[in-house]
């Protein structure tokens, strides 16, 4: 069974730090490219970013409200994607999923979502 | 970045009836494959988002045939033979030709 288990959220205050994990199994972790999707209270979904596997480059692409603050990694000897979250901004509360494709034959739709962990900025 | 534009953003419905939900980009989502790079979501209340069609008109896997989708170049549309009450949520298009990925606004079915 493909399972995604985000874990870290929390609440911080504006320009602090946060790393989100995502622990992945069910599937072959090395080969899927890993995605972050989050979405604000009441609002609509926005990707974050996506990791290719280390087979087709390894490379990591971010959306912009949240590039050069926001990094996405990934361990596949531990079968975990992370997101670290630098210079958090209130605008970014929202809760965050990983997400990827499994079964479908194209990366760009993701067939598994996690349940999302819930990040809130405020001072 | 390209950009997404659903409509309507609110799709109430009567049970039985059938519903269409428009998604339209700023560019083409034809790839050199030959397959379109649009992709809908269902998300229920309460619940992470689920596929439901992928590369414009395949239905994912356990997805009822009452729900399909079509469209080619810019203009797509995803179509509900006959609403039931369990498809009320947001249903959501995504391209995913070009990084970063980009989703529509969101349409909101509700039951009448």
């Amino acid at each position: 069974e493909v399972q995604l288990v985000e874990s870290g959220g929390g609440l911080v205050k504006p320009g602090e730090s946060l790393r989100l994990s995502c622990k992945a199994s069910g599937f072959t972790f090395s080969k899927a490219w890993m995605n972050w999707v989050r979405q604000a209270p009441g609002r609509g979904l926005e990707l974050v970013g996506r990791i290719k596997s280390k087979t087709d480059g390894g490379t990591a692409d971010s959306a912009t409200p949240v590039k050069g603050r926001f990094t996405i990694s990934r361990d596949d000897s531990e079968n975990t994607l992370y997101l670290q979250m630098d210079s958090l901004k209130t605008e970014d509360t929202a809760l965050y999923y990983c997400a990827t494709a499994v079964v479908v034959s194209t990366r760009s739709a993701f067939d598994f979502w996690g349940q999302g962990t819930m990040v809130t900025v405020s001072s | 970045d390209i950009v997404m534009t659903q409509s309507p953003l609110s799709l109430p419905v009567t049970p039985g009836e059938p519903a269409s939900i428009s998604c339209r980009s700023s560019q083409s989502l034809l790839n050199s494959n030959g397959y379109h790079y649009l992709h809908w979501y269902l998300q229920k209340p309460g619940q992470s988002p689920q596929l439901l069609i992928y590369w414009g008109s395949n239905r994912a896997s356990g997805v009822p045939d009452r729900f399909s989708g079509s469209g080619s170049g810019t203009d797509f549309a995803l179509r509900i033979s006959r609403v039931e009450a369990e498809d009320v949520g947001v249903y959501y298009c995504i391209q995913g030709l070009q990084a970063p990925y980009t989703f529509g606004q969101g349409t909101k079915l509700e039951i009448k």
